[in-house]
């Protein structure tokens, strides 16, 4: 199947900080989402992203899926931004592969 | 819209006994996916229904996990009996079918989980 490589496992932020999350997968895809896995342990999807630069709010990703990775970078981070963050790449039978996850913790 | 439901939201049985969890999707998803998540490794695929059908169940791990999802509607996930590895995090999701001609477009909405600890 394919791999999907999370880079760094965890990151620590303070409040205001930015950052970028990294998603090095192995061979082509479908598509790509990024989640966020709040506190209550819900998958909140924040992009649906096979290739370009999308934004929302703070937060923006890019696909560059000639070279199989993706960015998603998180500007002035909020407290609100602590969680894990998933990479998600979907093969051509619409199954989902995960990355082990990016747990970032935001402190006050 | 009312998202992905699923319950129980956690559940702690002992090794042996049979759990069973079920999922709620998003009225009009066609496609449902479970997923699950097991003492902090990847979130694996188990299976996919399309309506009421089984379109792929190649993860699910063996044979004590049943799925079955009657009339295309709610989809329930039975384990038994349940063994200690078997803890963890169970994810259900769902989209709609992608549109003819339209090849990428499907957007998976995740519930929030059912948290499975086998003692």
């Amino acid at each position: 199947g394919i791999q999907v490589e999370q880079s760094p496992p965890d990151l620590i932020l303070q409040e205001g900080a930015n950052s970028t999350l990294r998603c090095n997968f192995s061979d082509s895809v479908n598509n790509l989402q990024w989640f966020h896995q709040n506190p209550w342990g819900q998958l909140i999807n924040l992009f649906y992203i096979p290739s370009g630069t999308k934004q929302n709010g703070r937060l923006s990703a890019t696909t560059v899926a000639t070279e199989r990775y993706s960015l998603l970078y998180i500007s002035s981070s909020q407290t609100t931004d602590s969680g894990v963050y998933f990479c998600a790449v979907e093969s051509y039978d619409y199954k989902l592969s995960f990355g082990a996850g990016t747990t970032v913790t935001v402190r006050a | 819209e009312a998202g992905v439901t699923q319950f129980p939201s956690h559940s702690v049985i002992e090794k042996g006994q049979t759990v069973t969890l079920r999922c709620d999707p998003i009225s009009g998803h066609d496609n449902l996916y479970w997923y699950r998540r097991v003492m902090g490794k990847e979130i694996k695929f188990l299976l996919h229904f399309v309506k009421e059908s089984k379109q792929d169940e190649s993860g699910m791990p063996n044979n004590r996990f049943l799925a079955e999802r009657t009339g295309g509607t709610y989809s329930t996930l039975k384990v038994q009996p349940a063994e200690l590895e078997d803890s963890g995090v169970y994810f259900c999701a769902s989209s709609r079918r992608g549109l003819a001609g339209n090849s990428g477009a499907n957007v998976l909405t995740f519930g929030a989980g059912s948290r499975l600890t086998v003692l």
